[in-house]
């Protein structure tokens, strides 16, 4: 059974730094192709990046409002996905889940979350 | 960047009635390679992360009963509840994989009358 777990949510003022972790377990971590996204409290869902595999390259794809302050990494030895977020806003208090991507890209599993507060 | 707009934002059906709700999509979503449109629909529920009910458009994850169903082809795609039950109070999210960013529709609430 897949399972990821979020972890490293906290309070963090504008301007500060965050990373999150994801730990995977159930399948081939190695070669899932995986993601982030978010959701603000009460609002939709948003799309936050992407990381391949690194067979694949390990390319990294981020939404607009993320580029250049946050960067998706892995740790195939350890199973983990990474999302180290800095410049931090207030508009990006949300929680943040972990995904991973199947087979053509289907985004199949999805972790719980963990809460991300920006605020002074 | 591909916008996916749903509609409509919220929706109130009676017990065992049909629920519609719509999804567009500005740009194609159907990779001609292999004619498959990169489209999947989540159920919301609160206090919850997303959970996968329909990719490929139409395709079933396991587990989903057969009274949810989706369609569609290209830019126009729907998910339809055949009779609903009072666990599928939720919000509903229709999503693109075709290309990144993976963009969301903004959510219908579905609601019991």
């Amino acid at each position: 059974e897949v399972h990821l777990v979020e972890s490293g949510g906290d309070l963090v003022k504008p301007g500060g730094s965050l990373r999150l972790s994801c730990a995977a377990s159930g399948f081939t971590f190695a070669i899932a192709w995986m993601s982030w996204a978010r959701q603000a409290p009460g609002q939709g869902l948003e799309w936050v990046g992407r990381i391949k595999s690194n067979i694949d390259g390990a390319i990294r794809d981020y939404a607009a409002p993320v580029k250049g302050r946050f960067t998706i990494s892995r740790d195939d030895s350890k199973n983990t996905l990474y999302l180290q977020m800095s410049s931090l806003k207030t508009e990006d208090t949300a929680v943040y889940y972990c995904i991973k991507l199947g087979v053509g890209g289907v985004p199949n599993e999805w972790g719980q979350g963990t809460l991300v507060t920006v605020s002074s | 960047d591909i916008v996916m707009t749903q509609s409509p934002d919220s929706l109130a059906v009676s017990l065992g009635e049909r629920a519609t709700i719509n999804c567009k999509s500005s740009q194609s979503v159907l990779y001609s390679s292999n004619n498959k449109n990169y489209l999947a629909w989540y159920q919301q529920k609160p206090g919850q992360p997303p959970k996968l009910l329909i990719y490929w458009t139409s395709t079933r994850e396991s587990g989903v009963p057969d009274r949810f169903s989706g369609s569609g082809s290209g830019t126009d795609f729907t998910l339809t509840i055949s009779s609903l039950q009072a666990e599928d109070v939720a919000v509903y999210y229709c999503q693109q994989y075709y290309d990144t960013p993976h963009t969301f529709g903004q959510g219908t609430k579905l609601e019991i009358k």
